[in-house]
Formats: C-alpha cells, structure tokens, sequence
C-alpha cells in the first residue's frame, strides 16, 4: 500500500518570494505522483502530475516539482508567488496497477504582502 | 458546463436521517469516485465505480450505499446519519480507472449532522 506524508502543515511566505512543499511518498512499486490545490470551498484541481519520462514536471500557474526516486519525494516549487496562491495543496500517490489515489494530509500555503 | 457537479452543496440534518448527494459528470469519463474530507481536511476514498460496476469499496459503513445509474452518475445515499458522518464528500471522475488517470473534482458537499 502507498502513503504520502506531507512536512509541513502550514508554509507562510511573502509575496514575490519563492515556496518549496514538501511531499515524500512511501511505495513497494512504482508509482505515479500528483499534486491537487484546493481554493477555499472549492473542490480540488490538479496542478501537475508525474507519470513518466523527465523528473522535472511543469504545471499551472507556474507550478513545478521534482520527482527523486532515491529519496522517494515529490516536492512542489514556484519560484514567485502571488496573493492567489493562497490555499491548500495536496500531494497524492497512486500505483501503477491500481485505481485508488491515495492523498497527503495537505499544505497550506499563506502568502502575505 | 461544469465537468462535475453535485448537489447540494450544503446539507444540514439530524442525527438518524436518511439522506442522498447526487453527483453527475459531463466529460464522458468512464470512473467516478466519492472521498470523504473530514475536518483536519484529510481526504479518503470510500468508493469507486467504472461503467457502474463497483470497484472500490474502502471500509465504510454500509449505512453507505453508493449508486450508479450510469456511468455520468454516481449518488451516495446515507442511512441513519451519525455526528461522525460530518464532513465534506466529494464527488470526482477520471477518464479511465487506472491510476495514470488524473481525478476531476466536484465542488463538494459540507454535510454537518447535528
């Protein structure tokens, strides 16, 4: 079975700054890595996904993450955040075989001005 | 033209109801899934359908009953409603059940039973 843990509960920053979330993965095979944000009383949206292929995935609203199998992570990188980055966001793992995403308890990213 | 809408959005009922959460997906995918987002935001799978066939079924308790009509729906009906059943549950589809497939989410159901 997978899990996710997710280091930081809550990560403050200021705007214009950079922001690294931290995600590492536990997984007896190989796997596939998401990362979802979820805005305020919203439902959640993926931001960028790792199947296979380059380690370095790019996704919206100038997201990226690295996949390191070595030190099973997937961490969650902008270089400059806005005010609207605000909110929380979720790393999840699911099998290669399986159908069932397994999710992170969740980051929740404060950008202040 | 939202992709994944349930209804309704916000559910407040008593302790010992029966209550139902619809869910209907417009992007022709063949999976739907219910999670359920408990008050520390945690987020667990309870069921999932592919082409109505139940695939998943964490351990919930069978006071759930997840039911799918076809494959753009997926209800979950809820027997004699308990505190502990307060959360947000949300409705989700993928284009085919394996995990390469990403989830496409609704907006969720705040259930609160008091």
């Amino acid at each position: 079975a997978q899990s996710v843990t997710q280091l930081d509960s809550q990560v403050p920053v200021f705007e214009e700054a950079p922001v690294e979330l931290r995600c590492n993965y536990s997984s007896s095979v190989s796997v596939y890595l998401f990362w979802y944000v979820q805005y305020p009383n919203q439902g959640l949206q993926l931001l960028l996904k790792y199947l296979s292929g380059s380690t370095l995935v790019k996704g919206i609203n100038g997201f990226e993450a690295e996949f390191n199998k070595s030190q099973t992570s997937f961490h969650l990188r902008k270089p400059s955040v806005h005010i609207s980055d605000t909110a929380e966001y979720f790393c999840a793992v699911s099998d290669r075989n399986g159908n069932k995403l397994v999710f992170g308890a969740g980051t929740i990213l404060r950008v202040k001005s | 033209d939202t992709a994944v809408s349930q209804t309704p959005k916000y559910l407040v009922t008593q302790m010992g109801n029966d209550k139902s959460i619809k869910c209907e997906q417009n992007l022709g995918h063949d999976t739907m899934y219910w999670y359920k987002q408990d008050s520390k935001k945690f987020l667990k799978i309870m069921f999932s359908y592919n082409n109505k066939e139940l695939i998943i079924n964490e351990t919930v308790p069978n006071r759930f009953s997840p039911k799918s009509p076809d494959k753009a729906h997926l209800n979950l009906h809820i027997n004699s409603l308990e505190l502990g059943d307060s959360a947000v549950y949300f409705c989700a589809s993928s284009q085919e059940g394996r995990g390469n497939s990403p989830l496409h989410f609704g907006n969720g159901t705040r259930l609160t039973v008091t």
